[in-house]
């Protein structure tokens, strides 16, 4: 069964530095999501991708974060500066339509020291 | 803005037993679309059921149903006959049919299940 997948499953980095994470989304899907989760607390949109471009982020989703598609398949959050508060699990995922459900990967745990 | 309320914490239910995750949200929209997610310790984020607004009748996939209540913005979760591989966090989420296609979730129930 196809799946999202993620890499990698987890980055220890240092405030302040850049940090890359990699998503590669089920193949036939044309919208891609990340959303992060803080330690014990909710699930939160950060962004949607949709035809190359972002179609929707939250007031989280600030400068220091971007997006990119570099190629076909992969799907890419930068953050510039890592800040300790960016400590989080990052979910990627991607649906084939804007109202058919998301389907997750199984995230990455970023922490930033 | 959307908010969705999930007032139990934690749950607890005997293996072969029923459950029931309670789920209340707020929009002023009236056209919309309901999940509950999985999330066992592995962290993948797992679709468990689906419900549209517009549809009266209540989703159901194998064990797992809902008790979708539209008048009253309730969107409970009912697990049949629990299994150990139940055990989980449940995160009961709201997407606009309208506008955007954010999933909005809920704060989670934690369930567990008792050989």
């Amino acid at each position: 069964e196809p799946e999202v997948t993620q890499t990698p499953s987890h980055q220890v980095t240092q405030m302040g530095q850049e940090v890359i994470l990699r998503c590669v989304p089920i193949s036939n899907h044309l919208y891609f999501y990340w959303y992060r989760q803080i330690l014990g607390q909710k699930v939160e949109f950060l962004v949607s991708f949709y035809n190359n471009e972002i179609s929707e982020k939250s007031e989280i989703f600030d400068d220091q974060f971007s997006v990119e598609r570099p190629d076909g398949s992969n799907f890419t959050l930068k953050i510039r500066s890592t800040k300790l508060e960016d400590s989080a699990m990052y979910f990627c995922a991607s649906s084939p339509g804007g109202l058919t459900e998301a389907f997750f990967g199984q995230g990455t745990r970023l922490t930033v020291v | 803005a959307q908010t969705v309320t999930q007032s139990q914490p934690e749950m607890s239910v005997q293996e072969a037993e029923t459950v029931t995750l309670s789920c209340t949200y707020d929009t002023s929209e009236s056209d919309y679309y309901l999940f509950w997610y999985k999330q066992p310790p592995s962290r993948q984020m797992i679709l468990v059921i689906r419900q549209e607004a517009y549809k009266q009748q209540n989703a159901t996939e194998n064990r797992f149903s809902v008790n979708f209540q539209k008048a009253a913005k309730s969107f409970s979760l009912k697990i049949s006959d629990s299994q150990l591989g139940d055990a989980a966090m449940y995160f009961c989420a709201y997407r606009s049919a309208i506008a955007g296609n954010m999933l909005t979730f809920g704060g989670g129930t934690r369930l567990m299940v008792k050989p």
